[in-house]
């Protein structure tokens, strides 16, 4: 079995500010880990993944993550917040062959 | 563009009508998912497909049913639709074989039950 904890359903920062967001897993195999976007009235857009190899994934719009398997997190990063980052973000694990699971969310506010 | 589109995008309707929501997929994916959202409680899988003949029960499958007419098709129906599956629906569509279970999602359907 899998499973996926967010920590935080709520983030808030300012603009120009560090954006970290925790995401821990859960899996009894390796696993394949993901962040999602979603900005309002929009579907999920992949921001990155991680499947073997390098453990600092870079992905799309400054954003990166790190998987340490010993601490068994993929914690997401940005240097600096812009207001169009505001948007849900969500991480997910995959055994790599039938199904996502997918952490509750967390909601990124980001202001002036 | 290869895409996952997803029909329609708003729907309200009432307590004990039967609804179906459909998706289509142009990226040549073997494998379709349908997923709810609700607020707090992240994405829920309903049913998925492997490939035409294959159809697997999610986690929330109960007031659900599925049909995949397609390889490219893959509906969602309520029987009898309830105030509680007011919710955001969504689609999505993965390769076998990428090893990673990668997958691509549609626009997603807004559906209320009064």
């Amino acid at each position: 079995a899998q499973s996926v904890t967010q920590l935080g359903s709520h983030v808030s920062v300012s603009e120009g500010a560090l954006v970290l967001l925790r995401c821990n897993y859960s899996s009894s195999v390796p696993p394949y880990l993901f962040w999602y976007v979603q900005y309002p009235n929009q579907g999920l857009q992949l921001l990155l993944k991680y499947t073997t190899g390098a453990t600092l994934v870079k992905g799309i719009n400054g954003f990166e993550a790190e998987f340490k398997k010993s601490e068994t997190s993929f914690h997401l990063t940005k240097p600096s917040a812009h207001m169009s980052d505001a948007a849900e973000y969500f991480c997910a694990v995959s055994d790599g062959y039938s199904t996502l699971t997918f952490g509750k969310g967390t909601m990124l506010l980001v202001s002036p | 563009d290869a895409d996952v589109t997803q029909t329609p995008r708003n729907r309200i309707t009432k307590t004990g009508k039967r609804i179906m929501l459909e998706c289509s997929q142009t990226k040549g994916h073997d494998r379709m998912y349908w997923y709810r959202q609700d607020p707090g409680l992240g994405l829920r899988l309903i049913y998925y497909s492997f490939d035409v003949k294959d159809i697997n029960k999610g986690e929330i499958s109960d007031g659900y049913s599925v049909s995949r007419q397609a390889q490219a098709k893959f509906s969602l129906s309520l029987e009898s639709a309830i105030p509680n599956q007011t919710a955001l629906y969504f689609c999505a569509t993965s390769e076998t074989g990428t090893g990673t279970n990668e997958q691509f999602f549609g626009p997603g359907t807004r559906l209320t039950v009064l």
